[in-house]
């Protein structure tokens, strides 16, 4: 069952613009959704978060969006720079069995320069 | 301070046999859990280990197992393999088991033939 869906497998943007990506979900039990960014060869590593009391959450050139209605987030990178050139993951989870993290199947973005 | 650390690298096996995939979590961190990674997919939970113990499990089934020692560091055993149990095993470790503190390791690569 794919709980958390990111329906973009890849993004391709102009150093300087905005990116934005997306992320679905359909477990209202979800109150904590997090951002993580892959590089090749790595693992992944934590970018930004957002609880679900919050409906913005700021850090940096990154920002995440959460709708809570539309059981929708998205993560906004502005200005987006080449080495933001990474494979994106959405994931989610419920804080009362926060050991169960649910991740999207990631956007690979490509910044060009 | 040293981060997640994961051996082998990558591993080839044949359909039927057993592998052990070890993790040494970051300094500090009791908390150890681990992702089956398929190709073109998201992370899966497999399952998450806290001071020793279980504390946690995802959809896999029981030949799917693991161990985590007092010092923290952890294994992931898989018995009886499968063509479909190829994939990257991401070991994460955080401190206390909550999301935004996942350290993960670059992975293993387990090619089942």
């Amino acid at each position: 069952d794919q709980q958390v869906k990111q329906n973009s497998p890849s993004l391709s943007v102009q150093e300087g613009r905005i990116s934005i990506l997306n992320c679905d979900y359909t477990n209202s039990m979800f109150d904590y959704f997090l951002w993580y960014k892959k590089y090749p060869a790595e693992g992944p590593t934590f970018l930004i978060s957002i609880s679900s009391i919050k409906d913005k959450n700021e850090d940096g050139r990154f920002t995440v969006f959460l709708n809570k209605s539309a059981k929708h987030l998205s993560l906004h990178i502005v200005p987006s720079q080449p080495g933001d050139s990474a494979v994106y993951f959405c994931a989610a989870s419920a804080l009362r069995n926060n050991n169960d993290m649910r991740f999207g199947a990631g956007t690979r973005l490509t910044v060009k320069p | 301070e040293t981060g997640v650390t994961q051996s082998p690298t990558h591993l080839i096996k044949t359909r039927g046999q057993q592998v052990t995939l070890r993790c040494s979590s970051q300094s500090g961190h009791n908390t150890v859990s681990w992702y089956q990674q398929a190709l073109g997919q998201g992370p899966q939970f497999i399952f998450q280990y806290y001071r020793e113990e279980e504390n946690g499990r995802g959809n896999f089934p029981p030949r799917f197992s693991g161990l985590q020692f007092p010092n923290y560091s952890s294994e992931l055993n898989v018995n009886a393999l499968e063509l479909d149990d190829s994939a990257l095993y991401l070991c994460a470790s955080s401190l206390p088991p909550k999301g935004s503190g996942y350290t993960f390791g670059s992975g293993t690569r387990l090619t089942v033939v």
